[in-house]
């Protein structure tokens, strides 16, 4: 059965303080690893698609990394508009196609 | 451009009602998904549909629940009778095809049932 945890569950920052959200991953096959970010009272919204180990995306602040085992989500000087939930997913390349979910960090950034 | 659009967003009901969730995927979408979201157990996958064919319904707790899709712009998630621990935040979701995990995620519809 596919596993992803991810850890911290939350995250205080201050403002410019830069830092990294973790998700492990157990998975047969893996076709692909994915970022979202969950505002309060909203559906996930995607973030990144990472494929194989040592692949990077960007956005903004934000910095998604693979390895064979594990995702890092950096956050870099982040602002307050950057506090929510951030959750990872993983989909195999076999079987049950549809993403299996982590529970997610929740990310607070004070200014 | 439309995203997903989930009905009603909040629902309060008392056990044993039946229950009637509704979606409307982005047009264009060819899959969609059913996923709810408890403290406790994170963002579950319950049903998904391809071309309006139910691939996957592993993820669906026990008889009392069903899932239809009569048509490319419609799904519904129907809990018949409900129970308090049927109390969660239910997503719908859709995606251009099943080969992309870039999901387009509604606002939800939170369900209390007392």
């Amino acid at each position: 059965e596919d596993q992803v945890t991810q850890s911290p569950e939350a995250l205080r920052l201050q403002e410019g303080e830069s830092s990294s959200l973790n998700c492990s991953y157990t998975v047969s096959g893996l076709r692909g690893l994915f970022w979202y970010r969950q505002d309060p009272g909203k559906g996930p919204e995607f973030l990144f698609t990472l494929y194989s180990a040592g692949e990077e995306k960007e956005k903004e602040r934000l910095k998604a990394t693979l390895t064979k085992k594990e995702s890092f989500l950096h956050i870099t000087a982040p602002k307050p508009e950057d506090s929510a939930t951030y959750l990872c997913a993983v989909r195999r390349d076999t079987g049950r196609r549809a993403l299996t979910f982590g529970s997610g960090t929740r990310l607070q950034v004070q200014p | 451009d439309a995203g997903v659009i989930q009905s009603p967003r909040h629902e309060v009901t008392e056990m044993g009602q039946e229950v009637t969730l509704r979606c409307k995927p982005i047009s264009g979408h060819n899959s969609l998904f059913w996923y709810r979201q408890t403290m406790m157990r994170g963002l579950e996958l319950l049903i998904y549909f391809n071309n309006n064919v139910p691939i996957d319904d592993s993820g669906m707790p026990e008889d009392r629940f069903s899932a239809k899709m009569p048509n490319a712009s419609f799904s519904t998630l129907k809990i018949q009778p409900s129970e308090p621990r049927d109390s969660a935040v239910y997503f719908c979701a859709s995606s251009r095809d099943s080969n992309t995990g870039e999901l387009f995620f509604g606002e939800g519809s939170r369900l209390t049932v007392l």
